[in-house]
Order: C-alpha cells, then structure tokens, then sequence
C-alpha cells in the first residue's frame, strides 16, 4: 500500500488549491482515505473523510464548507481543495487509509505529507 | 465531539527505562456489540508522518516492537514503552475512531533524559 502526495505549495491569500493523494497496492475504491491537518509545531487535526467507491463524505464541523474532497477514480487518487486560502491554512496536510472499508476505523497507511504555505 | 486528553505533554525517560503515555476521553468509546474500543496509538518521528502503532487499545500492529503495548479500557488508556530505545524518539498521539468526527489527543513528546 503506498499514498503518494504532491508537492508542497507556495500561494498567496485568496488563491485556490487542489492538492492530490494517489493510492496504490491496493483496491483504491474500496477503503475510506482521510484528510489530517498538522500546523507548524503543532499536533494533528482530523479534517474528514471520503469513500472513492461513491464519494460519499464526512467532514469535520471545523472544516465543512472550507475545504472539499474530491476523487477521481480513474486514476486513484483522491484530493483535497480550496477555493480561497488563508494564512491559517498553512499546515503540512496529510492524507491516510483507513484499514478497512468502514468509516468507523483506525489509518493505517498514511502519505508523506504535503506542505502549504499561504503568505503575502 | 469527543475530547481527547494526554498526559504528560512532555516525558523524558532514560535508555532502557519504561514510559507511560496516558489517554482519556471525554466519553466511552467501547462499542459494546464488539466489546471493542476504538481507540488507536501513533508515533510521529521528526519530519515524519505518523505511524500506526496500536488499534483497538491494544492490538499492536504487525512489525511493532514487542516493547510497545496499549491497555485500558472506558475512557482511560495508556500505552507503554516497556524498555526505551533511542529510535523511540518521537511525539505520540491517541486517537478515537468511535465517532465522526474523530479526533487526537494533543500529542505527548518522548525524549531521551
């Protein structure tokens, strides 16, 4: 099982961004991936999840309406966006499976990360 | 929201010593159909992304060192490093998985004293 992420990301307030999440080794559709959010020196923050068998989510009241999952089947890989960044977005953003079909499950393979930073 | 509470924030434990992390939750999260709790341990090593250690309170992952264990039961757990090594360096984190949305404890960091 690998997640390989995309590279980090330099934007300014306001810019939109997709970032993506490509799976592999594995049944793609058949596990839920999530989104976890890790601030500079901070610790970990669960932003939701989706299922890329039929892309139903579930996000975190922290982060519903400011963020939005995505995937796109064909080619495994699953993606997080926003439509206009804040300086507060700057975070590392991982992603990660849950080990099992479930929604109701522990990660139990995660990406390297992807850097976001949002400065003037 | 289930709130996720760890102490100590910060733990500093000699080479072959034991460390004890400890977790509570601010509510159970035993499903009791499957008498299981959901609640997992990762290890977060510098510039690295977290690492799935145990599931379930106490279900150590294939290829875990047998010196990391997790117990408890309710809404307090703890897991332990039964004799430190250097490469156990890292920030630990608890996790419920009981509930949506899940959510993490705020990370306890392991240093070598």
């Amino acid at each position: 099982v690998q997640l390989e992420q995309s590279g980090a990301e330099v934007k300014k307030p306001g810019d939109s961004l997709k970032i993506s999440c490509k799976g592999s080794g594995y049944s793609f559709t058949n596990y839920w991936i999530g989104w976890v959010r890790q601030r500079p020196g901070k610790g970990l923050e669960w932003m939701g999840l989706i299922f890329p068998g039929d892309s139903d989510t579930k996000y975190s009241p922290t982060f519903r309406g400011q963020v939005t999952f995505s995937v796109d089947r064909s080619v495994s890989t699953a993606y997080l966006q926003w439509d206009s960044l804040r300086a507060s977005d700057s975070a590392v953003y991982y992603c990660a499976r849950h080990g099992s079909g479930t929604f109701l499950y522990y990660f139990d393979n995660w990406g390297q990360g992807t850097l976001v930073t949002v400065s003037s | 929201d289930i709130v996720m509470t760890q102490s100590p924030e910060f733990l500093g434990v000699s080479l072959g010593e034991r460390a004890t992390i400890n977790c509570k939750s601010s509510q159970s999260v035993l499903d009791r159909s499957s008498n299981k709790h959901y609640l997992a341990w990762y290890q977060q090593k510098p510039g690295q992304p977290p690492k799935l250690l145990i599931s379930w309170a106490s279900t150590r992952r294939s290829g875990v060192p047998d010196r990391f264990s997790g117990s408890g039961s309710g809404t307090d757990f703890t897991l332990t490093i039964s004799s430190l090594q250097a490469e156990d360096l890292a920030v630990y984190y608890c996790q419920q998985y009981y509930s949506t949305p899940n959510t993490f404890g705020q990370g306890t960091k392991l240093d070598i004293k």
